[in-house]
Formats: structure tokens, C-alpha cells, sequence
């Protein structure tokens, strides 16, 4: 098992591009986390899916978008990029019931010049 | 509102002696610890977890206190090793009210020297 994918592992933006950062699991878990990581800081949840279909905002939402159409995948899209949107970008995934472990993939690093 | 806080950034142990991570929290509602561990350039990845129905939770050389009445844990590592020198996170969720969401701490590094 490759556990969680995330596509690609660095990316430069200009200000007001827009972009998609994938992420995968193949190990059928039915809850997906996007979190950002700022330099001393801990993990700030972004979004969050409980199953296909189904999202939901976390604390930071704002100037991200999110869509579930399958269980594996999670993207996450950027429109308008802004330099406060700098940051490294962590996708996880968790089995949601019974157990609260989540498992994340290796990270995005953007920056937004 | 740091619900979660980790008040030391770095911890410097020597080799073979115990390492003793700390963690407070402030949301009464919370009722299930993590610790994660972040090597540069890589994910999170899971080392140890606790109920709140518990007060002490082992894994080989890794222990998680809970001390619910302080609102505080902790994680110690006996003996440390070089290879445990990482950034470690504390992770908390309420189960009730928010489900698998997860609070992290701002994370402690721990450097094991040889």
C-alpha cells in the first residue's frame, strides 16, 4: 500500500494563479483531512470529508476549496493564490470510527510570490 | 484561541536518557490524546495515543500521561536515541462534538545528542 499521496511536492505560484493540489489513499478510509502547516506553528485543519460527497469546513477555510466525488481522492484547489497562502500543506486520512489516528501523506511546500 | 499548546519549541536530551515532552489543553471536551512525531520533509506520522479514561498508556519506550484534572500530558521517551530526534506534535480531539477533527499543538523539537 502507498497509504497517502499528495501531487506535487513543491509548487511556486504568482499571486492570483490558482491550483489543485491531489491527494490519494489507498487504504479505504472513508475521512480526509486537509491541514496547513506555518513555520512554528501546528497543523491548522482547512477542510475535511466524512465519506464521498460529503465536506465540511475546519478553522482555516477561507481561499480554499474542496470536492469528494470518490472515496480515494481529495483535492484541494486554490483560486485567487495569496502570499498568506504560503505554507506546506499536509493531506490525511483516517478510518473515522473507533479509532482517531490519522495518516498523512508527505506534504506540499507552496509559496505564493 | 490555542486550545492545544505545547510551551516548549526545542528539548535537548543526551543519548540513553529520558526525554519528557509536555502538553496543555484548555477544552474541557476533549477526550482523546495523540502524540506525532515529523521528521523534516515527511508527514506526521502516529506514535501513541491515550483515552481520557485512562491515565497512562505504554508502548515500548514511549509513555503518554494524562493528567485530567491539570488539563496536561505528557510524553516520555526511555532511553532516547539520535534516531527519535524529530519535531513532536500533541494532538486532541472531543469526540462528542467534533467527531475524528483533530487540534495540534504548535510542536516540540526534540534533539537527541550521541
Amino acid at each position: 500500500n502507498a497509504g497517502v499521496t499528495q501531487t506535487p511536492k513543491f509548487r511556486i505560484l504568482k499571486i492570483g494563479q490558482s491550483m489543485t493540489l491531489q491527494c490519494t489513499q489507498d487504504m479505504n478510509h472513508n475521512y480526509m483531512y486537509w491541514y496547513r502547516q506555518d513555520p512554528g506553528m501546528g497543523l491548522k485543519l482547512i477542510y475535511y470529508s466524512v465519506g464521498a460527497g460529503i465536506t465540511d469546513k475546519g478553522e482555516v477555510p477561507n481561499g480554499y476549496n474542496v470536492s469528494r466525488s470518490t472515496t480515494e481522492d481529495f483535492p484541494l484547489r486554490l483560486e485567487l493564490a495569496a502570499p498568506s497562502q504560503t505554507s506546506v500543506y499536509f493531506c490525511a486520512s483516517s478510518y473515522g470510527t473507533q479509532t482517531y489516528e490519522q495518516y498523512f501523506g508527505p506534504g506540499t511546500r507552496l509559496t505564493v510570490t | 484561541d490555542q486550545q492545544v499548546k505545547q510551551n516548549s519549541p526545542s528539548l535537548s536530551v543526551q543519548e540513553g536518557r529520558i526525554s519528557i515532552l509536555n502538553c496543555d489543553y484548555t477544552n474541557s471536551m476533549f477526550d482523546y490524546f495523540l502524540w506525532y512525531k515529523k521528521y523534516p520533509a515527511e508527514g506526521p506520522t502516529f506514535l501513541i495515543s491515550i483515552s481520557s479514561i485512562k491515565d497512562k498508556n505504554e508502548d515500548g519506550r514511549f509513555t503518554v500521561f494524562l493528567n485530567k484534572s491539570a488539563k496536561h500530558l505528557s510524553l516520555h521517551i526511555v532511553p532516547s536515541q539520535p534516531g527519535d530526534s524529530a519535531v513532536y506534535f500533541c494532538a486532541a480531539s472531543a469526540r462528542e462534538t467534533s467527531g475524528s477533527r483533530l487540534t495540534f499543538g504548535e510542536g516540540t523539537q526534540l534533539t537527541v545528542n550521541p
